[in-house]
């Protein structure tokens, strides 16, 4: 069964500095989609950025970039020029291809931003 | 700009009573999931459904759990007599599957339940 693991509980970060989220996950498949989800404190679910497992080259939307490392099953999302609005819960989840749509959580890490 | 809706937002209910909580998923998908958000269990697959039929429901309680989608428009999480160990949000979401394998889904903005 796949696991998604994020070790880390809470972060912070000086607003304007960037900020690296790590998240590790094990499978045996050898394709499948990663995503990293934010929930600000107003709890609203929001997809922040998807990467396909066959893509060799990292995801990036806007200042949010990711670093997908398959052969170590790591997948860590870097927020550049960080920003008050940044600060939320961020949670690393893993999909399966296919029909298999069940999304696979990892316990989420909280972003605080010191302004 | 095209959202998942649920209602209601917060509902606080005593123990034994009935709760139905609501789902718009985005016109045009074709598939709905319900999650539950714990700070103890963290987010768990309660069921999902694809074109309406549902697909799994394991992580559902049989006994006091049922969800439906009575038309493409809506599906329904009720909870039938809820007890205080169900106090929780309720995450509605819903996705376009296409059969490409890529499938995102958008969560509505959730309802906070408490059962007191």
């Amino acid at each position: 069964a796949q696991t998604v693991t994020q070790s880390q509980p809470e972060m912070s970060v000086q607003e304007a500095e960037t900020v690296t989220l790590s998240c590790t996950y094990d499978t045996s498949e050898s394709d499948y989609y990663l995503f990293w989800y934010k929930q600000p404190p107003s709890r609203q679910m929001i997809l922040v950025i998807r990467q396909e497992a066959y893509k060799q080259q990292n995801a990036t939307e806007n200042r949010f970039s990711v670093n997908f490392q398959k052969a170590a099953k790591s997948f860590s999302l870097k927020i550049s020029d960080s920003q008050l609005g940044d600060a939320a819960m961020y949670f690393c989840a893993y999909r399966s291809p296919g029909f298999n749509y069940q999304l696979i959580w990892g316990a989420g890490t909280k972003l605080i931003i010191k302004p | 700009d095209a959202r998942v809706t649920q209602t209601p937002r917060d509902k606080v209910t005593e123990m034994g009573q009935e709760v139905t909580m609501r789902c718009q998923p985005i016109l045009g998908h074709n598939t709905v999931f319900w999650y539950r958000q714990t700070m103890m269990q963290g987010l768990e697959l309660l069921a999902y459904f694809r074109n309406r039929a549902p697909l799994d429901d394991s992580g559902m309680p049989k006994d006091r759990f049922s969800a439906e989608m009575p038309d493409a428009t809506l599906a329904t999480l009720k909870i039938q007599p809820s007890e205080p160990r169900d106090s929780a949000v309720y995450f509605c979401a819903s996705g376009l599957s296409t059969g490409t394998g890529k499938h995102e889904q958008y969560f509505g903005p959730g309802t906070r339940l408490t059962v007191t």
